[in-house]
């Protein structure tokens, strides 16, 4: 079965640090990779997604992923980090028919 | 343009009872897709709906049912609440032009507590 992997459960960083979240999913075929972000009181809200094509991915607020098939990986960074990005951030995987495989999430919280 | 609602949004039920949530897609929408969320967990995929039919199921038992109207509305109902069924139940919607990639609009979801 597919299957999502967050390594980091729980990040925390100061202001102005560097961020890179792993990501990495279990599955041979075509995948589209998302990550959505989830800020506090807030619903499940696109950060970015990969399809096709360039493997560097650039979403909003600053947030990009590099999709690296040959290592199954999708992992996001932002390169300063802000108190307003204190958020859980979840990657998943569309296998076809927008059925989509999330992983656990990670906890992001940033120290002002 | 309003994006995918949900009601209610909190529900108290006690064990064997059962549930209908609703949710409402995003405008321009057809499909729609339910997900459990439990505590410190992701989402999980429990069923979507297209054309009023479901059309692929995750792993969850037949307690779990759901409904598309012809306005693309969509319910899902439990019943026999255990325990466990407490959760966040969230509702996404997203066009089947390209069902591979689209992207999905979630909804800010039902919280479900089950005494």
């Amino acid at each position: 079965a597919q299957s999502v992997s967050q390594h980091n459960h729980h990040v925390i960083l100061s202001e102005a640090a560097s961020l890179e979240l792993g990501c990495n999913y279990s599955y041979g075929g075509t995948v589209n990779l998302f990550w959505y972000v989830q800020y506090p009181g807030q619903h499940l809200q696109l950060l970015l997604k990969y399809f096709s094509g360039d493997p560097l991915v650039k979403g909003i607020k600053g947030f990009e992923a590099e999709f690296i098939k040959s290592k199954f990986s999708f992992n996001l960074r932002k390169p300063s980090v802000q108190w307003s990005d204190t958020a859980e951030y979840f990657c998943a995987v569309n296998t076809g028919f927008q059925k989509l495989v999330f992983g656990t999430g990670t906890r992001l919280l940033v120290s002002p | 343009d309003a994006g995918v609602t949900q009601s209610p949004t909190h529900l108290i039920k006690t064990r064997g009872q059962q549930v209908t949530l609703r949710c409402s897609p995003k405008s321009g929408h057809d499909t729609v897709s339910w997900y459990q969320q439990a505590l410190g967990q992701g989402p999980q995929f429990i069923f979507q709906y297209y054309e009023e039919e479901e059309r692929q199921r995750g792993n969850f038992p037949d307690r779990f049912s759901g409904h598309q109207f012809p306005n693309y509305s969509s319910e899902l109902n439990v019943n026999a609440l255990l325990l466990g069924d407490s959760a966040l139940y969230l509702c996404a919607s997203s066009s089947d032009g390209l069902p591979s990639t689209d992207t999905q609009y979630f909804g800010p979801g039902t919280r479900l507590t089950v005494l």
